[in-house]
């Protein structure tokens, strides 16, 4: 049972360049979250999902999008990188009911 | 606008002591509070949840106490070791316990000297 799984690690990209930083969790849980997290800032909610097919938007979205066509998976796209993207990314999933969340281990991305 | 603060950047403590950390908010009637452990380089880790109607709630050599009155949760740590040594953030559920999504805190840097 890996929880929440991220992938890349790491990234550097050129600005303007796009990707997709993949999300997956094993545990069945409907409700996912990514979240970024900026030196000396608390975690800011970028979207989230309630189930397969619906997502929405939290606090900080411009510059993202994000899928959810299946429970497993909840992938984060930045179309057009910009170096005010550059941060640590968290991918979370939480069990219905709320009461225990769980997180990835983040993926580093820096633009340069 | 609402706001959630973490009273120190930073508590250093001696081993043994009990560590004391704050988190206030503003502007919120959250459903439950949570308090998290996060290491460097490493995603934030669950550690306790306190609903609205509970006053406080202990497991193991941690203990979290929420004042709904005050907008305020306590989080202790007793017989602190070196291992405690990690930032620990507060949450609130600002979905009104709906779609849990979480406001947190910038987080304190607990260390505890040996």
């Amino acid at each position: 049972n890996a929880g929440v799984t991220q992938t890349p690690k790491f990234r550097i990209l050129k600005i303007g360049q796009s990707m997709t930083l993949q999300c997956t969790q094993d545990m069945n849980h409907n409700y996912m979250y990514w979240y970024r997290q900026d030196p000396g800032m608390g975690l800011k909610l970028i979207y989230y999902s309630v189930g397969a097919g619906i997502t929405d938007k939290g606090e900080v979205p411009n510059g993202y999008n994000v899928s959810r066509s299946t429970t497993e998976d909840f992938p984060l796209r930045l179309e057009l990188a910009a170096p005010s993207q550059t941060s640590v990314y968290f991918c979370a999933a939480v069990s219905s009911g709320g009461n225990t969340i769980y997180f990835g281990e983040g993926s580093w991305l820096t633009v340069v | 606008s609402q706001k959630i603060e973490q009273n120190s950047e930073a508590l250093n403590i001696q081993e043994g002591k009990t560590a004391t950390l704050t988190c206030n908010y503003t502007n919120y009637s959250p459903a439950y509070l949570q308090w998290y452990r996060q290491d460097p380089g490493r995603g934030p880790v669950f550690l306790l949840l306190i609903r609205e109607n509970e006053k406080e709630k202990r497991k193991e050599r941690l203990k979290v106490t929420f004042d709904t009155t005050l907008k305020q949760s306590l989080f202790h740590i007793t017989a602190s070791q070196p291992a405690d040594s990690a930032t620990y953030l507060c949450a609130l559920d600002i979905s009104g316990g709906s779609n849990y999504k979480l406001t947190f805190g910038k987080g304190t840097l607990l260390t505890v000297n040996p």
